[in-house]
């Protein structure tokens, strides 16, 4: 069973608006860390943003945020006031473990996002 | 402050070859994890260096392997290369584990093989 799915292979949002990234998880590790990753197309990929299963709150960077829903298993990520050089893949990815501990990540299918002028 | 370098950036080789990529870690991090994207999908784990010795492994053939220096930078080699081996070839350098960190990859841009 995969672990990490993300169900929306393209995206498109209008520049300046809101949009969400969905993210769904699957682990019986009660420890474990949530990451989004965006990929332009030069490869590398920029970490965005970070939530821990123990977290209480749900993790803000900037214009990104992340909806966590523990129950649902699910971690979506919502980009506000969407900008051109949001325009990218976006990863959703998961380490099973404490903290600082099994490094080892987990990556979805990813989702394209354009965002249109 | 230097992120994680990686080279080449591009090569290619013909089925059979064996390759040979380098990656240096960012400043400071002491782990060094390898990771094959194939076109259109996301990352998969290859394996993961700490300490120059080889800690946890994904489901990838013996034909790759790897190779960590005293200085943390770090090899991947794959040998008799196969057509599906064509991909762009991630390597993301972390901090110690001590300092309870959240297990951020730092990910340099890669290296594209193309096997023909």
């Amino acid at each position: 069973a995969q672990k990490i799915t993300q169900t929306q292979p393209g995206m498109f949002v209008q520049e300046k608006e809101a949009v969400t990234l969905d993210c769904t998880y699957d682990t019986s590790d009660p420890s474990y860390g949530l990451f989004w990753y965006k990929q332009p197309s030069s490869g590398e990929m920029i970490f965005l943003i970070y939530q821990g299963s123990y977290d209480q709150q749900n993790a803000t960077e900037g214009r990104y945020s992340l909806n966590f829903q523990k129950a649902r298993k699910s971690a979506n990520l919502v980009i506000s006031a969407s900008q051109l050089g949001d325009s990218a893949m976006y990863f959703c990815a998961m380490r099973e473990g404490l903290s600082g501990s099994a490094r080892q990540l987990t990556f979805g299918s990813g989702t394209q996002l354009t965002v249109l002028p | 402050d230097a992120g994680v370098t990686q080279s080449p950036t591009h090569l290619i080789k013909t089925r059979g070859q064996q390759v040979t990529l380098r990656c240096s870690p960012k400043s400071g991090h002491d782990t060094v994890s390898w990771y094959q994207q194939a076109l259109g999908q996301g990352p998969q784990f290859i394996f993961q260096y700490y300490e120059e010795e080889e800690r946890q492994r994904g489901n990838f053939p013996d034909r790759f392997s790897g190779h960590q220096f005293p200085n943390y930078s770090s090899e991947l080699n794959v040998n008799a290369l196969l057509l599906g081996d064509s991909a762009l070839y991630l390597c993301a350098s972390s901090l110690p584990t001590s300092g309870g960190n959240t297990g951020e990859l730092f990910f340099g841009e890669g290296s594209r093989l193309t096997v023909l």
